[in-house]
């Protein structure tokens, strides 16, 4: 069965620290990789996405996440963590099917990243 | 609008009534997607418009779910004779075009409780 991993339910980190989400998918082929994050009382909102080429992607708010095709990884980033951080993460797969068409988007359980002053 | 609009933000319903939740895609967008989010869950994925295709319903629950998407916009999920845990956030996405390296965009979601 395809499935997204992200192991640790909650990350702490220190304002100023790097930290790291960490994902890790099992679905055939190679897929599109997607970092998501949600906000309290807020929606879903688009970080990154991995489709092909650099494995070091870089999206918004300063985050960036590298994929790791023989680890089927792609942990999130960033080299300085910020208060205004925290929140609720969600990494995501879609796999590629024939002809590049949609399929569903897999989401992992999501992490929840605390940022501490 | 220039977002996923989804409505009510809130409802409240008495265990065994019928819901429908409204989801109104960005203009333009083909695809578009239902998800539930329970307290300290992930998402769980319920169903799939793309275009004219015929929809994914594959994470369906049960068959008091069902949803339907006219004229290639406007999604409504309608839950039957709900129950306790049905009670969820209830999360719409549309995304542009058919390739599937696009990103979805989410509205804010349909908060579900059935008392």
């Amino acid at each position: 069965a395809q499935s997204v991993a992200q192991p640790e339910d909650q990350v702490n980190v220190a304002e100023g620290n790097p930290l790291t989400v960490k994902c890790t998918y099992s679905v055939s082929g190679n897929p599109y990789l997607f970092w998501y994050v949600q906000y309290p009382n807020r929606g879903l909102q688009f970080l990154l996405k991995y489709i092909t080429g650099d494995n070091l992607v870089k999206g918004s708010y300063g985050f960036e996440a590298e994929f790791n095709k023989s680890q089927t990884s792609f942990h999130l980033k960033k080299p300085s963590a910020l208060v205004s951080d925290s929140a609720l993460y969600f990494c995501a797969v879609r796999p590629k099917s024939y002809g590049g068409s949609q399929g569903n988007l897999i989401f992992g359980k999501g992490t929840k990243l605390s940022v501490k002053p | 609008g220039a977002g996923v609009s989804q409505s009510p933000s809130n409802k409240v319903t008495e265990k065994g009534k019928d819901v429908e939740l409204r989801c109104d895609p960005i203009s333009g967008h083909t695809a578009l997607y239902w998800y539930r989010q329970s307290l300290g869950q992930g998402l769980e994925f319920l169903i799939y418009f793309q275009g004219n295709s015929a929809p994914d319903k594959s994470g369906l629950p049960s068959d008091r779910f069902s949803a339907e998407r006219t004229g290639g916009s406007v999604s409504t999920l309608t839950i039957q004779r709900t129950q306790q845990e049905d009670s969820a956030v209830y999360l719409c996405a549309s995304s542009l075009g058919a390739g599937a390296n696009t990103e979805a965009f989410f509205g804010q979601g349909t908060r579900l409780t059935v008392v």
